[in-house]
């Protein structure tokens, strides 16, 4: 059973510039979640998407943005980026709720230079 | 707002010995906890989960403990070994399980 899969696994991007993450979660898993990890601040919520669509959000600025597909893969877009925004993107994926738990996948590193 | 805390951000432990890892929370309407692991390069994996109607929960090596009156819950690991050298993190979420809040992790150095 093939996991969560994330691409791609590194990316370095200039201020300003935007950038678009992609996430594949576990065949039969309808729930795709995203978090921000940066040191100190452990895994914070970005959101969480069901059969396309957005059911939770959580803190952080109009310039982070989802969306999911029919097939339940998901995309994040983070727009006019800031250093700030340089973290290890996590995308978690379920099979309705969190009750059940994550599976995450390995994660894309953001640089922004 | 932190509204799950781990307090110790490093632990180092002899191997063979308990590790124990605790975790504070301050929402009421928690009533799901998770444990993950995380090492590095790689996403966090799922550990070991309790609800609120229970206060221990056991797998193997692994016991979670939870003290609702405190929000206080606690991961012991025994015993340890060099394997289990990772960033644990501590996870909570409400009964509408839309969303995990977790904390900030606590580093566990099992030395040989």
């Amino acid at each position: 059973k093939a996991g969560v899969t994330q691409t791609p696994r590194y990316l370095i991007k200039t201020r300003g510039q935007q950038v678009t993450l992609s996430c594949s979660p576990i065949s039969g898993h309808r729930s795709v979640s995203w978090y921000q990890q940066t040191p100190g601040q452990g895994l914070q919520f970005l959101f969480e998407y069901f059969s396309e669509t957005q059911r939770n959000k959580g803190n952080f600025p109009g310039r982070f943005s989802g969306r999911q597909f029919s097939n339940s893969r998901s995309e994040m877009n983070v727009s006019t980026l800031e250093l700030g925004d340089s973290a290890l993107y996590l995308c978690a994926s379920s099979p309705g709720t969190a009750f059940y738990g994550y599976t995450f996948g390995s994660g894309t590193r953001l640089t922004v230079v | 707002d932190q509204q799950v805390k781990q307090n110790s951000p490093s632990l180092s432990v002899q191997e063979g010995r308990i590790s124990i890892l605790n975790c504070d929370y301050t929402n009421s309407m928690f009533d799901y906890f998770l444990w993950y692991k995380k090492y590095p390069a790689e996403g966090p994996t799922f550990l070991i989960s309790i609800s609120s109607i229970k206060d221990k929960n056991e797998d193997g090596r692994f016991t979670v403990f939870l003290n609702k009156s405190a929000k206080h819950l606690s991961l012991h690991i025994v015993p340890s070994q060099p394997g289990d050298s990772a960033v644990y993190f501590c996870a909570a979420s409400e009964s509408s399980g839309d969303k995990l809040t977790f904390g900030t992790g606590t580093r566990l150095a099992v030395r040989p």
